[in-house]
């Protein structure tokens, strides 16, 4: 069964750099993801995709300080320079068979 | 730059439908090779994909929404639509639509729906 497994909370100080993990299920580690931010009470805002290859693809406007990288079933978003509007829920997303997308249950990121 | 809104009652009564349109501007529904989607979060909880169109109208569904949802568009009026039966208390949530291309997603602001 395809499952994206967050930690439910991540914390970091001011201008320091932050990086979450979200862990692919077995058997399923080359899928590619995508990372969401959901500051408080605003809607999802798509920040990046990180293709099965590699490559990603950034959304409009999002700044050079959020990355994305991989390790086995381990997909990393890192942020850098934490400013106070990073705070918020992230969530992971991939792509499924029965169900087209697949949420993490997302990380709560406070700063600090 | 594509935009999306959501637009619909605010409040459904238990056992009755749910129906939401999404309008959008900026671009087009008919566009090739575009999902566009319906998710929902419940207060307090994470996101839960309900189902897209296709543009060649093709639909998928969550399979545990599946005997009760329906995706339709309207590419007259650049809108697609979801129609969610028999409501009940556990279909409270904020209800989103977005687009998907094979690169990057859009995401509409986002409706409160109360049951």
């Amino acid at each position: 069964q395809l499952v994206l497994t967050q930690s439910p909370s991540a914390s970091a100080s001011l201008g320091a750099s932050v990086k979450l993990t979200c862990t692919l299920s077995s058997g399923h580690s080359t899928y590619a993801i995508a990372w969401h931010q959901q500051q408080a009470a605003k809607g999802p805002r798509f920040l990046m995709r990180l293709n099965s290859d590699g490559s990603h693809n950034k959304g409009d406007g999002i700044p050079e300080r959020f990355s994305v990288s991989r390790s086995g079933a381990d997909r990393y978003l890192t942020i850098s320079s934490l400013q106070s509007e990073d705070e918020g829920d992230y969530y992971c997303q991939t792509w499924g068979t029965g169900i087209h997308w697949v949420f993490g249950g997302g990380t709560k990121l406070t700063v600090l | 730059q594509v935009q999306l809104q959501e637009s619909g009652p605010g409040l459904v009564k238990p056992s009755e439908t749910l129906s939401l349109t999404c309008t959008v501007s900026g671009g087009s529904v008919s566009i090739s090779n575009y999902y566009w989607n319906w998710i929902r979060q419940a207060p307090g909880k994470g996101l839960e994909w309900i189902g897209y169109i296709y543009d060649d109208g093709a639909t998928n569904y969550n399979p545990s929404l599946k005997s009760r949802v329906t995706i339709w568009m309207d590419t007259s009026k650049n809108q697609f639509s979801l129609r969610l039966r028999s409501v009940t208390a556990a279909d409270t949530a904020t209800y989103y639509c977005a687009r998907e291309t094979a690169v990057v997603t859009n995401w509409g602001q986002g409706t409160l729906v109360t049951v």
